[in-house]
């Protein structure tokens, strides 16, 4: 069975901070990877994902994230955070080549950025 | 804006008391799931549609069914609604073609309440 563990559960930085959260997967097999964040009030949104190839992805509004196969691990960046990235970060995966496969997510980071 | 859309976004039912969630889509994906998220906790998957195919997970309880009456809509019915099952439920849709699938696709959600 597929896990995601996501090591920090409360973020709490000032703006202009760099930003790096911690994700984990645990599977046997070859896996699509997800980041997705949730603004306070609003539904899931996809903030990038890693398919295959460069396994370091960009995403929506200058995060980016780096697939290390060797760690199981696939890392949220940013450069520089603004008070609206306060929001909840999901890590999710499923199996490559798993049909219709759901995800199965992370318990999130909640993040807040102080102005 | 092609999109997903549930209803109705807040739901209060009495325990015991049949309740049905719905879900529309209007992105043509084959696919379509259904989510349980708890307070503070990551979205669960419930079941979901490969087209017409119903796949249920292991863990889903029976008191939980679905139905896709056509590739647009699809509704989550709870039976005997208990105390436990308060809870926000999240309907994506995703694209799966040729055994891998692409990105999932969230609607708002429906807020469940159990009185």
């Amino acid at each position: 069975a597929q896990s995601v563990s996501q090591h920090n559960h409360h973020v709490i930085l000032s703006e202009a901070a760099s930003l790096e959260l911690g994700c984990n997967y645990s599977y046997g097999g070859t896996v699509n990877l997800f980041w997705y964040v949730q603004y306070p009030g609003q539904h899931l949104q996809l903030l990038l994902k890693y398919f295959s190839g460069d396994p370091l992805v960009k995403g929506i509004k200058g995060f980016e994230a780096e697939f290390i196969k060797s760690k199981f691990s696939f890392n949220l960046r940013k450069p520089s955070v603004q008070w609206s990235d306060t929001a909840e970060y999901f890590c999710a995966v499923n199996s490559k080549g798993g049909g219709a496969d759901g995800l199965t997510f992370g318990k999130g980071t909640h993040l807040i950025i102080q102005p | 804006d092609a999109m997903v859309i549930q209803n109705p976004r807040y739901q209060v039912t009495q325990f015991g008391k049949p309740v049905t969630l719905s879900c529309s889509q209007t992105l043509n994906h084959n696919v379509m799931y259904w989510y349980q998220q708890k307070s503070s906790q990551a979205p669960k998957l419930l079941f979901h549609y490969y087209d017409k195919d119903f796949n249920n997970e292991a863990d889903t309880p029976d008191n939980f069914q679905s139905r896709r009456p056509n590739t647009s809509f699809c509704f989550l019915d709870i039976r005997s609604p208990g105390l436990g099952d308060a809870a926000m439920y999240l309907c994506a849709t995703s694209i799966t073609r040729q055994g891998f699938s692409y990105e999932q696709y969230f609607g708002p959600g429906t807020r469940l309440t159990v009185t």
